[in-house]
């Protein structure tokens, strides 16, 4: 009975490649989220999608893609890897923007 | 933009007393929300507590309480009994009501890491 989940949880890659981070919530929420948290423990946004529709899409490079099939999964693709987008990557939901945010439990992406 | 600054990198309280901890933020908004969330170890990341702008009344739960001061632009949490569970990284947070795309975002500041000493 997961609320929001994510797969996979630990993510080891090398330079170049392309993955992807799927996210799935079975809350009902309409609106979804990505958010990078860096090696300072920084968090911040890279997208909000409301109803399928992307809301808020931050500084983040074309290399990330989003893709929301439907109200409840939201995944991101990443492009030729880099070295810099090591982070945890934190899928969120709420109910529109009043509800309070619930969080998955975060991947831990490492490029090598 | 919104800015939410947390002071205090680290801070340590010993099992049973209370600690507070700082959060300011800049805003030229009336209406919002403000938020700490909890992150232990597991990386989970927890809501603690939430405060909406338009309510004095400052928000409680259980042990965590928070001092807002909307004219100082000040939000900070206080732990009271603290428990070795609750060492972990503390964010405080700021959204805007919904009146735009700045609605469907937490503004988040880089955090404080609290020790519990037994």
């Amino acid at each position: 009975d997961t609320a929001v989940s994510q797969t996979p949880k630990y993510l080891v890659t090398q330079m170049g490649n392309d993955k992807s981070i799927k996210c799935e919530q079975n809350l009902g929420h309409d609106t979804m989220y990505w958010y990078k948290q860096d090696s300072k423990k920084f968090l911040k946004i890279m997208f909000s999608y409301n109803n399928k529709e992307l809301i808020i899409n931050e500084t983040v490079p074309n290399r990330f893609s989003p893709k929301s099939p439907d109200k409840a999964h939201l995944n991101l693709h990443i492009n030729s890897l880099e070295l810099g987008d090591s982070a945890v990557y934190f899928c969120a939901s709420s109910q529109g923007p009043v509800g309070v945010l619930t969080f998955g439990p975060g991947t831990r992406l490492t490029v090598t | 933009a919104q800015t939410v600054t947390q002071s205090q990198p680290e801070m340590s309280v010993q099992e049973a007393e209370t600690v507070t901890l700082s959060c300011t933020y800049d805003t030229s908004e009336s209406d919002y929300y403000l938020f700490w969330y909890k992150q232990p170890p597991s990386r989970q990341m927890i809501l603690v507590i939430r405060q909406e702008a338009y309510k004095q009344q400052n928000a409680t739960e259980n042990r965590f309480s928070v001092n807002f001061q909307k004219a100082a632009k000040s939000f900070s949490l206080k732990i009271s009994d603290s428990q070795l569970g609750d060492a972990a990284m503390y964010f405080c947070a700021y959204r805007s009501r919904p009146s735009g795309a700045g609605s469907y975002q937490l503004t988040f500041g880089k955090g404080t890491k609290l020790s519990v000493i037994p």
